[in-house]
Parts: C-alpha cells; sequence; structure tokens
C-alpha cells in the first residue's frame, strides 16, 4: 500500500540553524501539507502546496519557513533560523485530488532545537 | 474562527465497554469531518470521514460516527473497545471550498484496560 515517508525521524539541531525536514508524498498526489505537533498541543496545519506554490498558509508559517517541491518527488520543509519554540512534531501529508479529501499522513519527524 | 474541540482528553475504559468521544466544529459552510487514529509509535491513519448524505458513518474497526448538524457534533462511537483501541483520536474538519487543510482538535488519549 503506498504512504507518505518522512526523513529523517528525528532532528535535533542547534537554535539558529537551518533545517530541512524531507516528505516523500504518494506519488500519484496533488496536494500536500505540512502540519506540526508541540509536545502536548494540537496538531497545526502549517502550509498547503498544490501545483508548485503554496496555495495557503497559516500565522505560524512566517518568513522562517519555506516549503518546496524540487524534483517532483520530494516535498522539503525548511526553517531558516530555528528557534526554542520550534521543536515539535512535523507531520507531513498528501492528497490525491480536488475531489479526494482524504489526507494520508506521514509518521514524521521528531525535530528538538536546542 | 474555525475551530475544533474534543470534549475529553483522556479515558480509560474496560475491555468491552462501550466509547462515545465527543467533537464539536465552529465552521460557516460545509464541511468536512474526520476522525483520524494514532496507535503508540505510528502514523495518524484515517478512521472515517463524512462529507455528505448519511449522517451515521461507519469506519474501520468497528468505529462509526454521527454527524448532527444543529449541534455542529461529530461524535466517535465503538460498541465494545477492543485493548488494541489504546490510541490518539483526533476529530478534524476542513471546509469543502478551501484547500483542504485541516483544523484538529485538541486529541483523546484512551486507554483499554484489559
Amino acid at each position: 500500500e503506498p504512504e507518505v515517508t518522512q526523513t529523517p525521524s528525528h532532528q535535533v539541531t542547534q537554535m539558529g540553524q537551518e533545517v530541512i525536514l524531507r516528505c516523500v508524498p504518494i506519488s500519484n498526489h496533488l496536494y500536500f501539507y505540512w502540519y506540526r505537533q508541540i509536545l502536548g498541543q494540537k496538531v497545526e496545519f502549517l502550509v498547503s502546496f498544490y501545483n508548485n506554490e503554496i496555495s495557503e498558509k497559516s500565522e505560524i508559517f512566517d518568513d522562517q519557513f519555506s516549503v518546496e517541491r524540487p524534483d517532483g518527488s520530494n516535498f522539503t520543509l525548511k526553517i531558516r533560523s530555528t528557534k526554542l519554540e520550534d521543536s515539535a512534531m512535523y507531520f507531513c501529508a498528501s492528497r490525491g485530488g480536488a475531489h479526494i479529501n482524504e489526507q494520508f499522513f506521514g509518521p514524521g519527524t521528531r525535530l528538538t532545537v536546542l | 474562527a474555525q475551530s475544533v474541540s474534543q470534549h475529553n482528553h483522556h479515558v480509560i475504559l474496560s475491555e468491552a465497554a462501550s466509547l462515545e468521544l465527543g467533537c464539536n466544529y465552529s465552521y460557516g459552510g460545509t464541511v468536512n469531518l474526520f476522525w483520524y487514529v494514532q496507535y503508540p509509535g505510528q502514523h495518524l491513519q484515517l478512521l472515517l470521514k463524512y462529507f455528505s448524505g448519511d449522517p451515521l458513518v461507519k469506519g474501520i474497526k468497528g468505529f462509526e460516527a454521527e454527524f448532527i448538524k444543529s449541534k455542529f457534533s461529530f461524535n466517535l462511537r465503538k460498541p465494545s473497545v477492543q485493548w488494541s483501541d489504546t490510541a490518539e483520536y483526533f476529530c478534524a474538519a476542513s471546509l469543502s471550498s478551501n484547500t483542504g487543510k485541516l483544523i484538529f482538535g485538541q486529541g483523546t488519549t484512551l486507554q483499554v484496560k484489559p
């Protein structure tokens, strides 16, 4: 069964460093998402991506964040200068098409900023 | 503002007990509603979804949920839980008209005692 994969499973970084979280969505899917979950809090929407551009982003997704689909298979989330409060579980999700509303989630990357 | 709330944060049941987890949403338009489950160490997985039609939807593993529009609710039920249902359960909603972003509830941790 096709699934969304994410790497790494756990990333530890120093405050101020750049991190790139990687996702491989399901191959024929068209819509891509990043969510995050700070420990003990809700899963929060960060950004949606369709047709090679951001279609919606939340207030959390400020200038420090960017997304890219560099090669037609990977979907990356970059945080330019990490802060302590960026420590969270980051989930990637993908969805097949406009009338297919189920999102499939990856296992997540746990980001720890020291 | 769009929001989803789950009433129960931590539920402890014995095997064979019946389960009902509450979920309410606040949205102005036509909503799609979902319940996701996260077993320990695993991905978020879709349990069931409601888009339109019969307000009583059946999902995997014997779960069902009822959409009550007048109450803005989408409660999850299972007549008889098993130890293997121990997991975290998330209610989520998206507007039919938007990018498909999901707004999640806080999650409910279900612990089933054998």
